[in-house]
């Protein structure tokens, strides 16, 4: 398994205002992804960062939006820019093992934008 | 494309008996993995258990077990011995093995009564 964290754990955030958050994983890893969770919602996965490569982003999430990096094997962050009250939610990072399909997560980060 | 099925928003079970949750999921891809997760009240993601689609034998991990039927394309989580802990929310996920991206389905919501 892998140890992941998350900061911040939680923020309260203006809106049209931008958060940066970072994931940091105790291993290294090639593949790691960034899901959101709205309000009562299921996981819905917003991008696929690799390292030395750039994110790639599902449908109804842009680069704009969602900036992110990948420096090394064991860290990224995920920025929400310029936001609104309809990005209030949880961000996930997770991460799959290079040896198997499993996938763990980080704790996860609550945004509420007002 | 790729769709998971949990029909049961909420499940009640008495401390110390079994109890299953149901997944039915959808793919043409023969080759896929399926994933159960638990999401407590603190929102964190917990890894439960795997089964992937060429996998003879139902994974088991401690008190969780997977009923794998192919057939039926359908991957129920069985609990036994319930504790009190075991209260959370609890998401089927699948992900193609050519793909990396974990559908979810909606969750169900378990509460364990003493």
């Amino acid at each position: 398994s892998a140890v992941i964290s998350q900061k911040p754990s939680r923020d309260i955030c203006q809106r049209g205002t931008s958060l940066t958050i970072q994931c940091q994983v105790d291993s290294q890893v090639t593949m790691m992804f960034w899901y959101r969770q709205q309000p009562g919602q299921s996981l819905t996965l917003i991008a696929t960062a690799n390292q030395g490569s750039e994110a790639t982003y599902e449908s109804g999430f842009v680069i704009d939006k969602f900036p992110i990096s990948r420096p090394n094997l064991t860290f990224s962050t995920l920025t929400v820019s310029n936001m609104s009250p309809e990005d209030s939610s949880i961000y996930l990072c997770s991460v799959e093992m290079d040896t198997t399909y499993e996938q763990y997560f980080g704790p996860g980060t609550r945004l509420t934008v007002t | 494309a790729q769709k998971i099925t949990q029909t049961q928003p909420g499940m009640f079970v008495q401390e110390k008996e079994a109890v299953t949750l149901d997944c039915t999921y959808d793919t043409s891809d023969p080759s896929y993995g399926l994933f159960w997760y638990k999401q407590p009240s603190s929102g964190e993601m917990i890894f439960l258990i795997y089964q992937g689609s060429y996998d003879q034998q139902n994974a088991t991990e401690g008190r969780y077990s997977l009923n794998f039927q192919k057939a039926r394309k359908s991957a129920n989580l069985v609990i036994s011995a319930s504790q009190l802990g075991d209260s959370a929310m609890y998401f089927c996920a699948m992900r193609v093995l050519s793909g990396y991206a974990l559908n979810f389905g909606k969750g169900t919501s378990l509460l364990v009564t003493p």
